[in-house]
């Protein structure tokens, strides 16, 4: 069966304080992997696509990673207004659905 | 407007109600898609209408009715809810052909009472 977990569940951290957020999957074929964030109230924002073992994108203080079991979303010296929800997401081939984990609730304190 | 829109925001109800909720995306893509988002629980996949026709029905409930009447718009007909329907409905618009990223609107937040 396909699936999509993210761990932890929640992560608190203080400003400046980097960390990881992990995705892990398991498909029958991977088309791409998607990160979103979510804040509350609000729809899930798209943040990056990733399609093939070793590929990185940057945005901000944001780095998304991708192997061929997991995602990690790396956050460099967080502020309090990267508090979200973040949502991983993986495509399947030949298909139009997107599955999605649970979510990782990111708290960054000043 | 830009992106995709929804309303209402905010929808309480009753069982015995009959509601709609609306999207529109103005983003030029041809695909849209329903989810439907429970607390601690993954997003759901409800519909997908690629090219305006309707490719997934992924095991809803029929008091859930899709309609697509052109690429920028979609609405989900309410009828004889129940409370566990309560959740945040989500819309989403994409460019079809399995390769472009989902665009989400802001949600419609469903109370069933």
């Amino acid at each position: 069966e396909d699936q999509v977990t993210q761990s932890p569940e929640a992560l608190r951290l203080q400003e400046g304080e980097s960390s990881s957020l992990n995705c892990s999957y398991t498909v029958s074929g991977l088309r791409g992997l998607f990160w979103y964030r979510q804040d509350p109230g609000k729809g899930p924002e798209f943040l990056f696509t990733l399609y093939s073992a070793g590929e990185e994108k940057e945005k901000e203080r944001l780095k998304a990673t991708l192997t061929k079991k997991e995602s990690f979303l790396h956050i460099t010296a967080p502020k309090p207004e990267d508090s979200a929800t973040y949502l991983c997401a993986v495509q399947l081939y030949n298909t139009d659905k997107l599955i999605f984990g649970t979510g990782t609730r990111l708290q960054v304190f000043p | 407007e830009t992106g995709v829109t929804q309303t209402p925001r905010h929808l309480v109800m009753g069982m015995t109600n009959k509601k709609s909720l609306k999207c529109e995306q103005h983003l030029g893509h041809n695909a849209m898609y329903w989810y439907k988002q429970s607390a601690k629980k993954p997003l759901e996949l409800m519909f997908v209408y690629s090219l305006e026709e309707r490719v997934e029905n992924n095991s809803v409930p029929s008091r859930f009715s899709p309609e697509c009447p052109n690429s920028s718009h979609l609405f989900l007909h309410l009828h004889t809810l129940q409370p566990e329907d309560s959740a945040l409905y989500l819309c989403a618009s994409s460019q079809a052909g399995y390769t472009d990223t989902q665009y989400f609107g802001p949600g419609t937040r469903l109370t069933v009472l």
